[in-house]
């Protein structure tokens, strides 16, 4: 079983939509969870932290959720711009080293 | 540029020919990732460097491949015998000592022929 799952979609969505990503991941011993975007044959970038609070930046919102071992991210009022595909990522708890685990990906393309 | 490098940003190789590849990462991030990523996947850790000691080394390193960063700045990564399913993106990240987030560098696409 992979550390983390994440469906690979892909996302289809006009402009103004909300859509909403998921992941799960398998170690509850996991300490630190980010989103990812990475654009096509690019390098992945950080677009945020989530906790278990959860965050939000503007049009996303990032939600962790520790009993169930689930992320999510929410993107509303949709862009152009948007579209990517989003990593979901889990560190491990005590891990010094701090490599990250990442799911698949989850492509997004918002069309106009 | 002060973000992390890596060169060259693409390969076309032979099969069985060797290859290296460099990263040099943000100045003063002492800490130093190697990933590669395949097509469809995400990334998966390769190996780790805190300043010039490699202090872990993933299963999918194998014999073939091997690392270094020696005056605990830049680093190479060198596969040797290139094989046909070595072809991916190899990225390199750094992060600074007490912080959370890992930068890539742009990754060197790599392909054997």
């Amino acid at each position: 079983r992979k550390e983390v799952e994440q469906d690979p979609g892909p996302f289809n969505v006009p402009e103004g939509a909300t859509v909403a990503f998921n992941c799960t991941y398998s170690n509850s011993a996991s300490q630190s969870f980010f989103w990812y975007r990475q654009d096509c044959r690019k390098e992945p970038k950080l677009l945020m932290s989530v906790y278990s609070s959860g965050n939000e930046d503007g049009r996303f919102t990032a939600q962790l959720n520790r009993a169930s071992q689930y992320i999510s991210l929410l993107i509303r009022d949709s862009k152009l711009s948007d579209s990517a595909t989003y990593l979901c990522v889990v560190v491990d708890r005590g891990s010094t080293l701090g490599r990250l685990y990442f799911g698949r990906g989850t492509q997004l393309t918002v069309w106009p | 540029d002060t973000g992390v490098s890596q060169n060259p940003r693409h390969k076309i190789t032979k099969r069985g020919q060797n290859v290296t590849f460099r990263c040099d990462p943000i100045s003063e991030h002492n800490r130093l990732y190697w990933y590669r990523q395949t097509l469809g996947q995400g990334p998966e850790f390769l190996t780790y460097f805190q300043n010039e000691a490699q202090l872990e080394k993933s299963r999918l390193l194998s014999d073939r491949f091997s690392a270094e960063r020696p005056k605990g700045s830049f680093s190479t990564l060198e596969i040797q015998r290139t094989e046909q399913g070595d072809s991916a993106m190899y990225l390199c990240a750094s992060r600074e000592s007490g912080g959370e987030t890992q930068y890539f560098g742009p990754g060197t696409r790599l392909l054997v022929l």
